[in-house]
């Protein structure tokens, strides 16, 4: 069964520091990563992908894939209370599968 | 932002009761899904869509049926609804099978006493 792990938190980080949010996956085989954010009582919304190994930045975000440790991660810099809300991974083990998504990470932003 | 709208938005409900979700889109998409979220579970996948009448099992479908006779809207049945289904339910639309960027609407909260 493919499944996708993350540490439930909550992770608290102070207003200002890096969020480091990680992502185990159990398939080599697996293609395309998805970070979504989930602010409490709304809908989750995308705001990162990664198809390949390495870093891609996005503004205040950093997603970094390793396929070989089966490991993907979100870095959020300058990290703000606004950015508080449940981060979901979410994974895509070929083009015709549905994504499979982690349980989420509460982050919590202290001001 | 996706046109996409769940309805209803809230529904209570007892057991034994069949209940329908619907979910409407206007971006003419054609794949769709249903997802439950619960606590200590995270998202799961019910079933989905990819096409009128084309539809397929997800992680978590029995006690759950669905239906997709036009493009725009698919919904989600339960026949005879248990505590078990007490969740907030999602639906998302995505372009096609080789993204997994999904736009989901605002999900519908169902309670089952």
């Amino acid at each position: 069964q493919k499944e996708v792990e993350q540490n439930s938190g909550p992770l608290s980080v102070p207003e200002g520091a890096i969020a480091s949010l990680n992502c185990t996956y159990s398939d080599r085989g697996s293609q395309s990563f998805f970070w979504y954010r989930q602010y409490s009582g709304k809908s989750p919304e995308l705001i990162m992908s990664i198809y390949s190994n390495g870093d891609k930045e996005d503004g205040r975000f950093t997603a970094q894939l390793n396929k070989a440790s089966q490991y993907v991660s979100l870095l959020i810099r300058d990290s703000q209370p606004s950015d508080s809300a449940t981060y979901l991974c979410a994974v895509m083990w070929s083009g015709n599968t549905p994504l499979v998504f982690g349980k989420g990470t509460r982050l919590s932003v202290i001001a | 932002d996706a046109g996409i709208t769940q309805s209803p938005r809230h529904k209570v409900t007892e057991t034994g009761t069949p209940v329908t979700l619907r979910c409407h889109q206007t971006e003419n998409h054609r794949y769709m899904y249903w997802y439950r979220q619960d606590p200590g579970h995270g998202l799961r996948l019910i079933h989905y869509s990819y096409g009128v009448k084309d539809t397929d099992k997800g992680e978590v479908s029995d006690g759950y049926s669905v239906s997709r006779s036009k493009t725009e809207d698919f919904l989600l049945t339960l026949e005879s609804a248990t505590s078990s289904q007490t969740s907030v339910y999602f639906c998302a639309i995505s372009a096609g099978p080789n993204t997994g960027e999904l736009f989901f609407g605002e999900g519908s909260r169902l309670t089952v006493l």
